[in-house]
């Protein structure tokens, strides 16, 4: 079946720079997507969300852009710190109550 | 708020043992769900449920049952353990009625099978 995926496993950033985070999905029908964040030991924690009728969605310090025409996700976080040490995955709905979650990409913000 | 809790923490069963894992939300949120997620894969739904005494299948149920006899507790409960259960499992609820919009993920459950 068609799943969600990440470009690339691994970020590191310089505290203070910006992050972006990518995503590709498959599934054309899919019509809602969420950033989650989830640190070492915990549940994963709702960052954004962006409905497919938007290309963009900003929040604090964050940012989700929507290409719908090549299907990527990204998540731009502004001056990164090291709080933000964590793993990143996208979700997207595939279809009613129908989430799929990509594998997540690991960012680590160096001091 | 406690939000969402888990229990146990981690967990670890032989071949064929049963077991019940626990989750408790006080948010009175009607949507709920239990997800497993494993190294190198994202999360993925097992079964799900949009109210009390209503349950659905997800991704992933076999060798999973579920049930909610109130709008609190989603008890996940594991009928013969394999090897292949072998994953972190966590539970999830939302006020909005379904996976969309904020969903808060209980701390996961940790189980090995051997």
């Amino acid at each position: 079946g068609e799943s969600v995926g990440l470009h690339l496993p691994t970020l590191s950033v310089q505290e203070g720079d910006n992050s972006i985070i990518n995503c590709a999905y498959s599934n054309s029908a899919s019509d809602y997507f969420i950033w989650y964040k989830q640190e070492s030991g915990k549940g994963p924690q709702f960052i954004i969300d962006i409905r497919s009728n938007m290309d963009k969605r900003q929040g604090q310090r964050v940012t989700v852009l929507l290409n719908k025409t090549v299907k990527h996700l990204s998540l731009q976080i502004a001056a990164t710190q090291p709080g933000d040490s964590a793993v990143y995955f996208c979700a997207e709905r595939v279809a009613n109550n129908d989430m799929r979650f990509g594998a997540g990409t690991r960012l680590t913000v160096k001091p | 708020n406690a939000g969402v809790t888990q229990t146990p923490k981690f967990q670890v069963l032989k071949t064929g043992q049963s077991m019940t894992l626990q989750c408790a939300q006080d948010m009175n949120h009607e949507y709920m769900s239990w997800y497993r997620q494993d190294p190198g894969m994202g999360l993925r739904l097992i079964h799900y449920s949009v109210g009390a005494g209503i349950t659905d299948q997800g991704e992933v149920p076999n060798g999973y049952n579920v049930s909610r006899s109130t709008t609190e507790d989603f008890p996940l409960r594991l009928l013969s353990a394999a090897p292949s259960q072998t994953s972190v499992y966590f539970c999830a609820s939302s006020y909005s009625g379904g996976p969309q919009g904020e969903q808060f993920f209980g701390p996961g459950t940790r189980l090995t099978v051997l």
